[in-house]
């Protein structure tokens, strides 16, 4: 059964650094989304993405975010300078644009990206 | 604005016994409500929608709009079933808006 990848697993970095998380939706997908879980805290929503442009965001989202489908396989994020509340597990996921009766909306997870930010 | 609420951080139950995992929500529109479950070490994955009205693992919800609530169910609960439980909110393919979570603990 097709899943959701993410890579890596598990990212460290300096604060100020800037990072990359990708991500590689289910290959029949349309819809793409990054949401963030701060340790002890709820999964929250950060971004959406549609037919290559953002199509909803968080007041998360702040312009030192990013996202990109470069290749038309891959979805990253990106933090420009991270900051240490930027620390959290980075969930993407992905699901079909078009509802139907077995489908419906479902958004597949991917297993995450820790981010330690130091 | 979508909220979701579970009232419960944390709920233990012991093997064979009911589970009830509580669930309410406030939405503007129609919702569409889920039950995602995170086994350890695992990712996020769809438990239960209301829209299917079906039954996994021996799980069920209903969905209760005069109570606005969406409570998850079970009447023996098992060891495998200990988990991170969310219940999650959307409508067509806008953002899910999850609750903070409950732990399950089955005790054997």
């Amino acid at each position: 059964e097709p899943e959701v990848t993410q890579t890596p697993s598990h990212q460290v970095t300096q604060m100020g650094q800037e990072v990359i998380l990708r991500c590689v939706p289910i290959s029949n997908h349309l819809y793409f989304y990054w949401y963030r879980q701060i340790l002890g805290q709820k999964v929250e929503f950060l971004v959406s993405f549609y037919n290559n442009e953002i199509s909803e965001k968080s007041e998360i989202f702040d312009d030192q975010f990013s996202v990109e489908r470069p290749d038309g396989s891959n979805f990253t994020l990106k933090i420009r300078s991270t900051k240490l509340e930027d620390s959290a597990m980075y969930f993407c996921a992905s699901s079909h644009a078009v509802r139907d009766s077995r489908t419906y909306n479902e958004q597949f997870f991917g297993p995450g990206t820790r981010l330690t930010v130091l | 604005a979508q909220r979701v609420t579970q009232p419960e951080k944390l709920l233990s139950v012991f093997k064979g016994a009911p589970v009830e995992l509580k669930c309410n929500y406030s939405y503007s529109g129609s919702p569409e409500l889920f039950w995602y479950v995170q086994y350890s070490r695992q990712r996020l994955q769809l438990l239960l929608r209301h829209i299917s009205r079906e039954s996994i693992k021996g799980f069920t919800a209903d969905l209760n709009k005069g109570e606005t609530s969406f409570h998850l169910k079970k009447p023996f609960a098992q060891e495998e079933d200990s988990a991170m439980y969310y219940c999650a909110s959307n409508s067509g393919n806008t953002p899910l808006v999850f609750g903070k979570g409950t732990r399950l603990s089955v005790i054997a």
